[in-house]
């Protein structure tokens, strides 16, 4: 079974839109990384945030980490339709990841 | 820098089989984890190596076992095969720290009938 949960688990949305997706999960963690998944491939590595960071940016993404809550967001502005897949937060600590289930993305054109 | 590759890519057995995946990190990597892939349970840990040794295991049955080679190549390995080790086996290298990035390789579709 999976450590985390993920909210929502399907997220349909017009291009151009915004797609904010959240996660929590639960042990004390060292860092917390999103990833994204294509079509049941590997997995893409998108953002890293520490366990002592709050907020983080990197392109048209935005995470957010809630140590109190144990819960994190990706917010992805203004969407495109290579943006469709399966995204997936993922605790790290221990020298393992314990995923969750995944939010499954669709941008429509 | 290359990736991290996985061969094969597609692999095909039959119950009672073993079989043996492989799982080539990105240079410079010392450390390789493996994870399993199913629609049911979702991504599940397997086992974390480091310099040939395993630092951490998840809750797989002892049919599921890896190594890693003194290059930091890893291999894991499954005996007498079920049907329900069907599944996308991933494989993911980092250099080693708990607070380093893991990187992903494109994974091994098992399909086991």
């Amino acid at each position: 079974s999976q450590q985390g949960e993920e909210d929502p688990q399907a997220l349909s949305i017009q291009e151009g839109e915004n797609a904010t997706m959240n996660c929590s999960y639960k042990t004390s963690i060292n860092n917390l990384q999103w990833y994204r998944q294509n079509s049941g491939r590997g997995l893409v590595h998108l953002i890293l945030i520490r366990s002592n960071e709050r907020e983080k940016h990197s392109g048209r993404l935005r995470v957010t980490l809630d140590t109190s809550k144990k819960s994190s967001s990706l917010l992805i502005t203004a969407s495109r339709a290579a943006d469709t897949a399966s995204y997936f937060c993922a605790s790290s600590n221990d020298y393992k990841l314990s995923f969750g289930a995944g939010t499954t993305v669709t941008v429509r054109a | 820098k290359a990736g991290v590759t996985q061969t094969p890519r597609y692999l095909i057995k039959t119950r009672g089989q073993q079989v043996t995946l492989s799982c080539s990190p990105i240079s410079g990597h010392r450390s390789v984890s493996w994870y399993q892939q199913t629609p049911g349970q979702g991504l599940q840990f397997l086992f974390e190596y480091f310099s040939e040794t395993q630092r951490n295991k998840g809750n797989f049955p002892g049919r599921f076992s890896g190594r890693q080679f003194s290059n930091s190549r890893s291999e894991m390995n499954v005996s007498t095969l079920e049907l329900g080790d069907s599944a996308l086996y991933l494989c993911a290298s980092s250099l080693g720290q708990d607070r380093n990035t893991q990187y992903f390789g494109p994974g091994t579709r098992l399909t086991v009938l």
